[in-house]
């Protein structure tokens, strides 16, 4: 069955520091998709990336960067140089092509970065 | 902003009693979802229509139904409200329902009492 494992609850770290956000996932799809979102205090959820089982390269936006291992099952999420405005629950989500394309949230990692 | 739009906003009732809650999706979306957050079970998913038609069900309870009109908005009728009903939910739309990213609404926080 598929999963999402988020094994940090939360993490806190002081300004300018770099983080890393663990997920790792299970499926017996060839073919996923997998999400980060951002759930600031103000409680919306935010679109950050959307990564397809075929395309391993790292990706890089600013000052977020994420690493998918296809060996290892995981999809980590690193924040650099982070900022007070990068506090937030962060969740990571599957979603299958099979059946439904219904997500498969973990159970979020809040990042409190203080100043 | 997603495009999504969700009310209301904040809803507060009381136990046994009836709500709907009501979701714009983003223009040129066909798919709605509906997803449930609460401290206990997390984020998960209830219902998702395509084009006014229910496409697929997770753990959405008897007492809660859905529904996509024509002009593709979406309601979620909950009934016979407990207490444990008290959550954020959430609308999410895609274009085409088929591993698209969803663009999620602001959610709706109920409160039973």
């Amino acid at each position: 069955a598929q999963k999402v494992t988020q094994a940090q609850t939360e993490i806190s770290v002081v300004e300018k520091e770099d983080v890393t956000l663990d997920c790792v996932y299970e499926t017996r799809d060839t073919t996923y998709y997998l999400f980060w979102y951002k759930q600031p205090p103000s409680g919306e959820l935010v679109f950050l990336i959307r990564r397809n089982s075929f395309d391993e390269q790292n990706e890089i936006s600013g000052r977020y960067s994420w690493n998918f291992q296809k060996s290892t099952s995981s999809f980590n999420f690193t924040i650099t140089a982070s900022q007070v405005v990068d506090s937030a629950v962060y969740f990571c989500a599957l979603s299958e092509t099979s059946g439904t394309y219904k997500y498969i949230f973990g159970t979020g990692t809040r990042l409190k970065v203080l100043a | 902003d997603s495009g999504v739009t969700q009310t209301p906003k904040h809803l507060i009732t009381a136990t046994g009693q009836r709500v709907t809650l009501r979701c714009s999706p983003r223009s040129g979306d066909l798919s709605v979802y509906w997803y449930q957050q609460s401290l206990d079970q997390g984020l998960q998913f209830l219902i998702q229509y395509y084009n006014g038609e229910e496409r697929a069900k997770g753990n959405i309870l008897e007492r809660f139904s859905a529904q996509q009109f024509p002009d593709l908005h979406s309601e979620l009728n909950l009934s016979s409200l407990e207490l444990g009903d008290s959550a954020l939910y959430f609308c999410a739309s895609s274009p085409s329902g088929r591993a698209d990213t969803q663009y999620f609404g602001p959610g709706t926080r109920l409160t039973v009492l």
